[in-house]
């Protein structure tokens, strides 16, 4: 079984502060991980993903994560947070030990960001 | 490339009425999936295709729910009939291959059911 969690249901910063969002994962494989973000009524965008090889992941709007296998864990980071950065952001897993025709991802309930001005 | 689309955007009917939901994939994916949103729920998967054969529908609801793909370009969600219980967002995500690559999610369908 495969299953992620996002421990903060909400995260608040101050434009150009750092800003975490953080994910855990289980799986009984290797996992494949993904962030996505959702803006107010919009589709879920995709941001990145890691699949294997850097631990270090970098995506788009200057998003990266960090893989830790020994934590299992692959939490986003922005070193400088933008007010337009607010939404509601997804972590998602799929594990490569699963069923090799399951294309299923499981996501995380979601993580509100807020960048205050 | 126009992305996946969705339609209608919006809908508003009546508890016991007939809905249709539509989706067209991004060319070339050969993976589509339905999702629905809710504030208590969060994102749920209803089903998913793979070369448009039904993968796994262990998310659909009830009877009430039933979906197709008929061909590569287009799939749809069907509620009846439809109940309040029903009211969310609907997305529908297509990708290519298999789970190494990333889903692509529609502007989603939000459906009002009174």
């Amino acid at each position: 079984a495969q299953s992620v969690a996002q421990p903060e249901d909400q995260v608040n910063v101050a434009e150009g502060n750092p800003l975490t969002v953080k994910c855990t994962y289980s799986v009984s494989g290797n996992p494949y991980l993904f962030w996505y973000v959702q803006y107010p009524n919009r589709g879920l965008q995709f941001l990145l993903k890691y699949i294997t090889g850097d631990n270090l992941v970098k995506g788009s709007y200057g998003f990266e994560a960090e893989f830790n296998k020994s934590q299992t864990s692959f939490h986003l980071k922005k070193p400088s947070a933008l007010v337009s950065d607010s939404a509601l952001y997804f972590c998602a897993v799929r594990d490569m030990g699963g069923y090799s025709n399951d294309y299923k991802l499981s996501f995380g309930a979601g993580t509100t960001v807020t960048v205050r001005a | 490339d126009a992305g996946v689309i969705q339609s209608p955007r919006h809908e508003v009917t009546e508890m016991g009425q007939e809905v249709t939901l539509r989706c067209k994939p991004i060319s070339g994916h050969n993976s589509l999936f339905w999702y629905r949103q809710t504030m208590m729920r969060g994102l749920e998967l209803l089903i998913y295709f793979n070369n448009n054969v039904p993968i796994d529908d262990s998310g659909m609801p009830e009877d009430r729910f039933s979906a197709k793909m008929p061909n590569a370009s287009f799939s749809t969600l069907k509620i009846q009939p439809s109940e309040p219980r029903d009211s969310a967002v609907y997305f529908c995500a297509s990708s290519w291959g298999q789970g190494a690559y990333e889903q692509y999610f529609g502007p989603g369908t939000r459906l009002t059911v009174t």
